[in-house]
C-alpha cells in the first residue's frame, strides 16, 4: 500500500520567515495530494490540495509543489505568523484508493 | 448546517466494556470514515463508507465494528475495549467515494481506556 513520509517531524521558524515542509509518497499511481492543519485541540482542516497533473499550486501565504518524478510534494508557507503554529499533515490517495496520512509535522512559528 | 458531529466528547471506559462512538453529517455526503489519532502516529484510517449500506476495511480495522444504515450516521462500535484503543478519534465524511476532494472531520472523541 501507500507508504507517506514526513520529514522533518518538528519545525521551529521565526515570525515572518518561510517555512517548508515535504513529504514523500511511494505509489507512483497516487493523484491526489492534500495538506490538513491541526491546531491544538482542534479537528484537521484541509488547507490546500494538488492533484497529479499540476505542479505547483498557490493560495496566498501558501503553496504546494508536486515532483512526481521524485515523488515528494512540499508545503511553503511565506511570511509566517504565529497563527500558522500547528501539526501539518500530508496525505496521498494511491491505486487502492484510500486516502494515506503521514504522522505529521509539528510548526512554532516563534514571535 | 451542523456538518460532521461527534459524540461523546470524551469517555472513559473500563477494559472489556463496550461502546458506540456516534457520528452523524447533515451535509448529504456520501463517504465517512473513522480514524484514529495517536501521538506521532498520524491519522490511521480504521472503517470507510461509500454510501449507505456499504462499508470496508482501512488500516486498522481490528477491535472496531462500523454500519451504515443511513446516509447521515456512520457509528463505531468498540466490541471489547483494550488499553491500546485509547485514542483520539476523528470521523470525516467527503461529497462522494472519490477520495480526492475535501474530507471535513468532527470535532473528535477523545477515548480513555483503563
Amino acid at each position: 500500500g501507500e507508504n507517506v513520509e514526513q520529514h522533518p517531524s518538528t519545525l521551529s521558524v521565526q515570525e515572518g520567515d518561510s517555512a517548508v515542509i515535504k513529504c514523500t509518497y511511494s505509489d507512483s499511481a497516487s493523484n491526489y495530494f492534500p495538506w490538513y492543519k491541526q491546531e491544538l485541540g482542534k479537528r484537521p482542516q484541509l488547507i490546500i490540495d494538488i492533484r497529479s497533473n499540476v505542479g505547483e499550486k498557490k493560495d496566498q501565504r501558501i503553496a504546494v509543489t508536486l515532483n512526481k518524478t521524485a515523488k515528494h510534494f512540499s508545503l511553503h508557507i511565506t511570511e509566517t505568523q504565529p497563527e500558522d503554529s500547528a501539526v501539518y499533515f500530508c496525505a496521498a490517495t494511491g491505486a487502492n484508493s484510500k486516502l494515506t496520512f503521514g504522522k505529521g509535522i509539528t510548526l512554532s512559528v516563534r514571535p | 448546517n451542523a456538518g460532521v458531529t461527534q459524540t461523546p466528547k470524551f469517555q472513559v471506559l473500563k477494559t472489556g466494556q463496550s461502546m458506540t462512538l456516534q457520528c452523524a453529517q447533515d451535509m448529504n455526503h456520501e463517504y465517512m470514515s473513522w480514524y484514529r489519532q495517536d501521538p506521532g502516529m498520524g491519522l490511521r484510517l480504521i472503517h470507510y463508507s461509500v454510501g449507505a449500506g456499504i462499508t470496508d476495511q482501512g488500516e486498522v480495522p481490528n477491535g472496531y465494528n462500523v454500519s451504515r444504515s443511513t446516509t447521515e450516521d456512520f457509528p463505531l462500535r468498540l466490541l471489547s475495549a483494550a488499553p491500546s484503543q485509547t485514542s483520539v478519534y476523528f470521523c470525516a465524511s467527503s461529497p462522494s467515494g472519490a477520495l480526492q476532494e475535501t474530507q471535513y472531520f468532527g470535532p473528535g472523541t477523545r477515548l480513555l481506556v483503563l
